[in-house]
């Protein structure tokens, strides 16, 4: 298996402008967390998915921010409108049945530059 | 407030010696813990899990021990070599196996 995909790697905007991330999980997890990571804050869960169904989302940090996972294979995080202070590094992992007893493997991560 | 600390923000030891990275916690009650690893540019790379009713976990150079009474774990790498050179974050479980928080993370350097 490729791991967890995430596209784009890096993305630069400009403030206002819609931001959409990607996520491909590995087959067959059932689990898919999404994670936004800055100097300041270190590692924080934003939401999670088990069987495509979103189950906590308290760390979603505004109604900018939204999650979907219309299938087992896909995820979007969408930012809109994006301002500066969502500039940070935006990761996705899954896992299979509870990611707490078992490893989250991660993706490569998205670089998001807010301008 | 809850909080999860770790020890120091970056760490410097001599090629051959034990690291020893600490996580304390306040205020969570976790069942799980567990030890990521991050190179600079990467995601977290899953090292070792501990449950709460277990006091030490052992993975080739890696040992882990959980202390729920002082509420803190200790990851230690013996025979440290460069190549451990990485950031450590620990990661608890807040809602027995539905969620997770992580620390703040240690810089782990070891010098030839």
């Amino acid at each position: 298996d490729a791991g967890v995909i995430q596209s784009p790697r890096h993305e630069v905007t400009e403030m206002g402008q819609e931001v959409t991330l990607r996520c491909k999980p590995i087959s067959g997890h059932d689990y898919l967390f999404w994670y936004r990571q800055t100097m300041m804050r270190g590692l924080e869960l934003l939401i999670y998915f088990n069987n495509n169904v979103p189950i906590d989302d308290s760390g979603m940090p505004e109604d900018r921010f939204s999650a979907k996972m219309p299938n087992a294979s896909f995820s979007t995080l969408k930012i809109q409108p994006s301002e500066p202070r969502d500039s940070a590094v935006y990761f996705c992992a899954s896992s299979q049945t509870s990611g707490s007893y078992n490893e989250q493997f991660f993706g490569p991560g998205t670089r998001l530059t807010v301008l | 407030s809850q909080k999860i600390e770790q020890n120091s923000e970056a760490l410097n030891i001599q090629e051959g010696k034990t690291a020893t990275l600490t996580c304390n916690y306040t205020n969570y009650s976790p069942a799980y813990l567990q030890w990521y690893r991050q190179d600079p540019g990467r995601g977290p790379v899953f090292l070792l899990l501990i449950r709460e009713n277990e006091k030490e976990k052992r993975k080739e150079r890696l040992k882990v021990t959980f202390d729920t009474t002082l509420k803190q774990s200790l990851f230690h790498i013996t025979a440290s070599q460069p190549a451990d050179s990485a950031t450590y974050l620990c990661a608890l479980d807040i809602a027995y196996g539905q969620n997770f928080v992580f620390g703040p993370g240690t810089r782990l350097s070891v010098l030839p």
